[in-house]
């Protein structure tokens, strides 16, 4: 069966950091493409980033620089390194399976949320 | 503000068929697929609709998708009470990003 599972959320002063991961059964992270997409409190979703299974990685322009996602392949375990947080990056993180054209499509995990506060 | 333009609301009675539009510009909805996606209150979204009309498995063929040029709609068919949720649109867009639509809340009356 399926399953991507989300942790590492939780209450981060601004400024602070924070590192997601999204622990994937049933499928290998590495031979497919992998994405974030987030959702803040009464929002809509965000995009976020995309990681090609080749290594590309794309960014929304409002984490540009400032958040990573990577994988881990022995841990099959995707990831989303979140630097200099603000507190509109207070949202719920899903990961995704994402298609080749850098979206997500049909596995999601749960989500993990994450609040930007002092 | 979203890249991709959505209604904010959409309604209909059980057994009607509902629309929600979804426009964009020639950078993404014109040049690329369109995907939609269900999200039931307090759920993950769910894909719905990938490559403008595509359905995935499971998906009934009460939902269809299609695009036209710069524009994509969601058509729902025999609604169902149960087809109440938000529903989002997306497309990967030139700028090497993907982009989501602000949402439509469908209301079943």
């Amino acid at each position: 069966e399926v399953q991507l599972v989300e942790s590492g959320g939780g209450l981060i002063q601004p400024g602070g950091s924070l590192r997601l991961s999204c622990a994937a059964s049933g499928f290998t992270v590495s031979s497919n493409y992998m994405s974030w997409v987030r959702q803040a409190p009464g929002k809509g979703l965000e995009w976020v980033s995309v990681i090609y299974s080749g290594g590309s990685t794309y960014y929304a322009d409002s984490v540009k620089g400032r958040f990573t996602i990577s994988r881990d392949n022995s841990k099959n375990t995707l990831y989303l390194q979140m630097n200099s947080l603000r507190a509109e990056d207070t949202a719920v993180y899903y990961c995704a399976r994402a298609s080749p054209w850098g979206l997500p499509q049909d596995y999601w995990g749960q989500g993990t949320l994450v609040t930007v506060s002092s | 503000q979203s890249v991709l333009t959505q209604p904010p609301s959409a309604s209909g009675t059980p057994g009607q068929r509902v629309t929600i539009s979804c426009s964009g510009s020639s950078s993404n909805i014109g040049s690329n697929y369109v995907y939609w996606y269900q999200q039931l209150p307090g759920t993950a979204p769910k894909l719905l609709i990938y490559r403008n009309n595509q359905r995935p498995s499971g998906v009934p063929d009460r939902f269809s998708g299609s695009k036209s040029g710069t524009s994509a709609s969601l058509a729902i068919s025999g609604l169902r009470s149960e087809d109440e949720a938000d529903y989002y649109c997306a497309a990967w867009d030139d700028s090497l990003r993907g982009v989501f639509g602000g949402g439509t809340k469908l209301t079943v009356l």
